[in-house]
């Protein structure tokens, strides 16, 4: 099976400008899910679709950053206006339904240098 | 809410050695663990988790790992490495409250030939 797409892989930009992630999740995947990892650190939880609705965006620093998977397939996860501190790899991962126990199956990630 | 820790931050291991490396967590309800792997240049895949039962997991690639409820801890071990086992290794535990994973910091392993 394909697996998670994420585009680009690499972005490079100022701080205060915006930037957009792209992710197309496993085909039948209704969870989906966007982490921040930041060097040295474990990925950290952003925020959580199933289907087209957030399921927990409590991590998700809403003053600057978004997402939406309007039609409960891909998704899309911005930073506007970015900060240094946002220099980080941003992972989109998947699984079947969110149960406990599922496998959550991971994109290659995008790597966002804020100079 | 869970919080997993990992305490070796980088690891430096001759072919053939033995491997363990340590991922303690915080009780949080139901515990289900997790073990990833990152190779080089590729995405987190995988290796084993536990959920309940038997507490010694056998994963992919001569993983394996022990679920030590009275010590918190969720070591993974791996008799002999070989250098194709460097990578990053995450400790991750299911946060029931979050329906998400906490991942642990991380421990880079190094496999030197």
């Amino acid at each position: 099976e394909a697996g998670v797409a994420q585009s680009p892989r690499y972005k490079i930009i100022e701080k205060r400008q915006s930037v957009a992630f792209w992710c197309n999740p496993i085909s039948g995947h209704a969870t989906l899910y966007w982490y921040q990892q930041i060097l040295g650190q474990g990925p950290k939880l952003l925020i959580q679709f199933q289907n087209n609705g957030v399921v927990d965006d409590s991590q998700l620093p809403k003053d600057r950053f978004s997402a939406e998977r309007l039609k409960g397939v891909d998704s899309t996860l911005k930073i506007q206006p970015a900060k240094l501190e946002d220099s980080a790899v941003y992972l989109c991962a998947s699984s079947f339904s969110g149960a406990q126990g599922q496998p959550q199956h991971f994109g290659d990630g995008t790597r966002l240098s804020i100079l | 809410a869970q919080s997993v820790s990992q305490h070796n931050h980088h690891v430096i291991l001759s072919e053939a050695a033995s491997l363990e490396l340590g991922c303690n967590y915080s009780y949080g309800g139901t515990v289900n663990l997790f073990w990833y792997v990152q190779y080089p240049g590729q995405h987190l895949q995988l290796l084993l988790k536990y959920f309940s039962g038997d507490p010694l997991v056998k994963g992919i690639k001569g993983f394996e790992a022990e679920f030590i409820k009275s010590k918190f801890s969720f070591n993974l071990r791996k008799p002999s490495v070989q250098w194709s086992d460097t990578a990053e290794y995450f400790c991750a535990g299911w946060d029931t409250g979050r329906r998400a994973l906490t991942f642990g910091s991380g421990t880079r392993l190094q496999v030197q030939p």
